[in-house]
């Protein structure tokens, strides 16, 4: 009964290799967010997708694209990975925000990639 | 822009002890929205607590509980009777609207029994 689940958990891959990460969501909700957490810990946004459209897009190498194929979904593929790129990327969601709302995002558990 | 800080980068408590993490916050805005996350070594992200800014009570969630000063920019949680199981590192996150969160760099807490 995972709310959030994201695959795989740990992904190790060499430089220059593309790789996907998968998130899917079955609370039902709207907004889906892709977060990266670098090795001090410090979390950031990267997309925000709602309804499948994306929201926002801070300054992310081209090298990675989102794809949601529907609400429940938001995958992540990397392409032409760098030793940079090692961090921890955590999935979330959340309901549609409306005026008054505070609707917590929930998380995935992560998926740690390590470059060689 | 707004920013998030986290002045302290580790704390520690005693079990049953109580303990204060502090968080501040920088923004322009008037209505937005304040949490605490938890992140234990499983490394997964789990809610603390919430609050909004246009309500003048703090939150409380059983053991956490928060000092929300709007003027101050100012949000710090407090652990009451702290247990093994609160060691983690804690988040400070702060999210206009519908907007994305944004976090803090978090602070390492330590239980010591």
């Amino acid at each position: 009964d995972t709310a959030v689940s994201q695959t795989p958990k740990y992904l190790v891959t060499q430089m220059g290799n593309d790789k996907s990460i998968k998130c899917e969501q079955n609370l039902g909700h709207d907004t889906m967010y892709w977060y990266k957490q670098d090795s001090k810990k410090f979390l950031k946004i990267m997309f925000s997708y709602n309804n499948k459209e994306l929201i926002i897009n801070e300054t992310v190498p081209n090298r990675f694209s989102p794809k949601s194929p529907d609400k429940a979904h938001l995958n992540l593929h990397i392409n032409s990975l760098e030793l940079g790129d090692s961090a921890v990327y955590f999935c979330a969601s959340s309901q549609e925000w409306t005026p008054g709302s505070n609707q917590p995002q929930h998380f995935g558990d992560g998926t740690r990639l390590s470059i060689l | 822009a707004q920013t998030v800080t986290q002045s302290q980068p580790e704390m520690s408590v005693q079990e049953a002890e109580t303990v204060t993490l502090s968080c501040t916050y920088d923004t322009s805005e008037s209505d937005y929205y304040l949490f605490w996350y938890k992140q234990p070594p499983s490394r997964q992200m789990i809610l603390v607590i919430r609050q909004e800014a246009y309500k003048q009570q703090n939150a409380t969630e059983n053991r956490f509980s928060v000092n929300f000063q709007k003027a101050a920019k100012s949000f710090s949680l407090k652990i009451s009777d702290s247990q093994l199981g609160d060691a983690a590192m804690y988040f400070c996150a702060y999210r206009r609207g519908g907007d994305k969160l944004i976090f803090g760099t978090g602070t390492r807490l330590q239980v010591f029994p």
